[in-house]
């Protein structure tokens, strides 16, 4: 079946640092990939998105790139800043059926 | 625009009970999906509602059920509730079924649920 794989958490990061989380997906076909970030407390927020392959979803510094070749759709950020701090999850959805298939979520926290 | 809403915020039921959860779509939006989120997890898919039908079901039983009304809105009741049923439930509205696969799913911000 489908599934996503996110790099273990927790992630600890300085201010202005270099984020990197990795997202991996099996599927068949041609899935829609996510990323949703959730801050403490409260629900999942559509952080970027990609529909097909080579597409890059980006928004607020945050990019992800939709690599068929090897699965992956991981998440970059060029500079963190303590406000990025959440819960972020990475999630596809496969053509046909009706739900999100969501990864197990990586948690970031960033330090001033 | 108003976004997705869930109501209560919070609730906290016995085992063996029954709950109702209650779930407002986006404006425009006619499907509600529902999730299960259990602490430190990814939100798991229980079922989804279209034009109040309902479009497809995760693994959950039967004791997990629902309804999409005229105006779009949905419930999640659970019945005999169980101890690992103590999550955070999430409502998702969406502008069609997931068929393509490039629509967006919108989320509220969840209702959590414990049960002692």
């Amino acid at each position: 079946g489908n599934s996503v794989t996110q790099m273990e958490g927790p992630v600890t990061l300085s201010e202005e640092a270099f984020l990197t989380i990795n997202c991996t997906y099996t599927a068949t076909g041609y899935p829609s990939l996510f990323w949703y970030v959730q801050y403490p407390g409260e629900g999942l927020q559509l952080l970027l998105k990609a529909t097909k392959a080579d597409d890059k979803g980006s928004n607020k510094g945050f990019e992800a790139t939709y690599r068929k070749e090897t699965t992956s759709f991981h998440l970059e950020k060029g500079s963190v800043q303590v406000s990025d701090s959440a819960v972020y999850f990475c999630a596809l959805s496969a053509r046909g059926a009706q739900k999100l298939v969501f990864g197990q979520g990586t948690r970031l926290t960033i330090n001033p | 625009e108003t976004g997705v809403t869930q109501s209560p915020t919070h609730l906290i039921k016995t085992r063996g009970q029954q709950v109702t959860l209650r779930c407002s779509s986006q404006s425009g939006h006619n499907t509600v999906s529902w999730y299960q989120q259990a602490l430190g997890q990814g939100p798991q898919f229980i079922f989804q509602y279209y034009r109040e039908e309902e479009n497809g079901r995760g693994n959950f039983p039967p004791r997990f059920s629902g309804l999409q009304f005229p105006n779009y809105s949905s419930e999640l009741n659970v019945n005999a509730l169980e101890l690992d049923d103590s999550a955070l439930y999430l409502c998702a509205s969406s502008s069609d079924p997931l068929s393509t696969g490039t629509d967006t799913q919108y989320f509220g911000p969840g209702t959590r649920l414990t049960v002692l």
